[in-house]
Formats: C-alpha cells, structure tokens, sequence
C-alpha cells in the first residue's frame, strides 16, 4: 500500500524561487524522512522529523510535519538548478521498521 | 559518493536467462535492502537483511532471490524474468533495519527484459 503521496507531481519553477512539496500519509508514524533522487541515480537523504517534531531545517531545507492532518511539507528556499531532482518523502507506518515511499515529485529548476 | 556500489549499472536479458546483480557497502553497516524502482510509480521494497539473516520479504515472486553471505554484499539473482520486471533496482543499506536509520542507496542497476 502506498503510505506516502506527495503534491505535486511535478513542479517547474525559476532559480531563485521557492519549491514547496506536499507529502501526506494514511497512518500514525514515529519519524518521516525525505530523500532526493538525481536523475538515473540512488537516493540521497535529506532530512528526518520525529513524529513530535513540527519543524525542522536543514540548510536551505525547511520540513513541517502536522500529525494531526497526517502531512508534511518540504520547502526549498533560493531554489539552484542543481536542485533539480526527485523527491520522495517516506515514512515507518508507526512500527519503527521498514520505510515506505510515497511516489515523489519531480522538481525541474530553471535557470 | 555514497559508499554503496552496484554492478552491473545497466543489464538486458531476455526471459530464459539467469544473472545476478551485485550490491556492495564499504559502511560498515547491518542492514542491507532490495528495492525496485518502476516508472511512475512509488519505490517498492523487495527485501531486508541485517545481520545476513532475511528480516523482510515483501511478497516478492520467487524468480527473484536475495543472497547476504555478509554484512557488505548482497546479491539478487535473476531467472525467468518477465518484461514487467523491468525497471531500476536499487541497493541500500542502514546501520540497524529500523526506520531511525538514514539508508544509503546505490546508482541503481537499470534493468530490461526482452
């Protein structure tokens, strides 16, 4: 079952400006994770938000997680071409075990 | 550079045909894991071991079939594959199996299947 789905599935915008990513899923969850996937390549972690967390940054990264609406968002600030790329956020269905993926977005950057 | 390495990068067989792909991990890591990635559709996780011992099989057909003969390498062999098995398989691998651990992939193996 597909716990993660992320809003939009693609999304096109201009360097410099800012990317917003949904991800929303259907159970109670300990952490969320978000992981970038250049294109042809493995996925890189981004960034993980405990389920008692609301927010969180990293660098240019800015994570909000809402538990009571079962969804997080990524923001990418000062957007760079080089952040063009997939991005999947994927979370432990609440049993601390495996992750499980939503289907992710596609985020182009233009320069 | 991610420290997880997978070989062959790109492979086409054809349905009759056994291969195996490779994974390795110079982490250091337990825990190593299978997953297939198809066009447009979420990453699927295919297998976990930690420790060389099996600890996940999601309901993977039997034409695939995983080999950890230690922490850093992990197999998956191939044999009587159908076209819609074709699609990008990647390798990753954690300190522990929980989900707390960050997991680090591979680049992936691109596979066809005739």
């Amino acid at each position: 079952s597909q716990q993660g789905e992320e809003d939009p599935q693609a999304l096109s915008i201009q360097e410099g400006e800012n990317a917003t990513m949904n991800c929303s899923y259907k159970t109670s969850i300990n952490n969320l994770q978000w992981y970038r996937q250049n294109s042809g390549r493995g996925l890189v972690h981004l960034i993980l938000i405990r389920s008692n967390e609301r927010e969180k940054h990293s660098g240019r990264l800015r994570v909000t997680l809402d538990t009571s609406k079962k969804s997080s968002s990524l923001l990418i600030t000062a957007s760079r071409a080089a952040d063009t790329a997939s991005y999947f956020c994927a979370t432990d269905e609440g049993n601390g075990n495996k992750l499980v993926f939503g289907a992710g977005t596609i985020l182009r950057v233009k320069s | 550079e991610t420290g997880v390495t997978q070989t062959p990068r790109h492979l086409v067989m054809g349905m009759t045909n056994k291969k195996s792909l490779k994974c390795e991990q110079h982490l250091g890591h337990n825990a190593m894991y299978w997953y297939k990635q198809s066009a447009k559709k979420p990453l699927e996780l295919m297998f976990v071991y930690n420790f060389k011992e099996q600890t996940e099989n999601n309901s993977v057909p039997s034409r695939f079939s995983p080999e950890c003969p230690n922490s850093s390498h992990l197999f998956l062999h191939l044999h009587t594959l159908q076209p819609e098995d074709s699609a990008l398989y990647l390798c990753a691998s954690s300190q522990g199996d929980s989900s707390w651990n960050e997991q680090f992939f591979g680049p992936g193996t691109r596979l066809t299947v005739l």
